[in-house]
């Protein structure tokens, strides 16, 4: 079986600009949640969303937003870039929405902001 | 809200030898308690949880854990080390909230 699946790899993008990073959970999870991690750091929780909606958010700016889909795929964008948004984005599905103690995680989108 | 503290950033160890990883949290109940694994360019590996129960929890690949509630304290072990233990460790809470807290880290070398 497929495990969770994050889009793109690797990305560069310049300040000021938009971006936006997909994940696909495994299959029958429909919890996503998103983590940055900053090199040198543990992850930080930024969203989770559950059948669409979101259901838990982390201290981050209105810049970061984020939505899932009706195959429970997820997009997380982010607006205005700034150098302090180069991390690693990741992705993780979890089967439901008390469920965050069963969450897999995806390799990771690596953004680097210029 | 709950919190990880990892005290030690690096660690090194021959390979063979015992290694044991320290986490403390800090939450007002008893957490969910985990341990994941993070190789260089790869996501987050799950090595083993604390819910309830047997305070002694084994994982994959060797590894144990002891929940001690006395010293608010999650520390991983393993008696023998291999060479592909190499990594990055992050302790993590969960409040049972969905907002799972992490740990800086713990970078583990191996030596040969």
């Amino acid at each position: 079986d497929a495990g969770v699946t994050q889009s793109p790899t690797h990305l560069i993008k310049t300040r000021g600009q938009h971006v936006t990073l997909r994940c696909s959970p495994i299959s029958g999870h429909k919890s996503v949640s998103w983590y940055q991690q900053v090199l040198g750091q543990g992850p930080q929780f930024i969203f989770q969303y559950y059948e669409k909606e979101e259901r838990g958010r982390g201290n981050f700016p209105d810049r970061f937003s984020a939505r899932q889909f009706p195959n429970y795929s997820s997009e997380l964008n982010v607006n205005a870039l700034l150098l302090g948004d180069s991390a690693l984005y990741l992705c993780a599905s979890s089967p439901a929405l008390r469920s965050i103690n069963e969450q897999f995680f995806g390799p990771g989108t690596r953004l680097t902001v210029l | 809200a709950q919190s990880v503290t990892q005290p030690d950033i690096h660690i090194t160890v021959s390979e063979g030898a015992s290694l044991e990883l320290r986490c403390n949290y800090s939450y007002g109940a008893t957490p969910y308690l985990f341990w994941y694994v993070q190789s260089p360019g790869q996501g987050l590996q799950l090595l083993l949880k604390y819910f309830s129960g047997d305070t002694l929890v084994q994982g994959i690949k060797g590894f144990e854990a002891e929940f001690k509630r006395s010293q608010s304290s999650f520390n991983l072990r393993k008696p023998s080390v291999h060479w592909s233990d190499a990594a990055e460790y992050f302790c993590a809470v969960e409040g049972g909230d969905n907002d799972m807290r992490f740990g800086a880290g713990t970078r583990l070398t191996v030596k040969p």
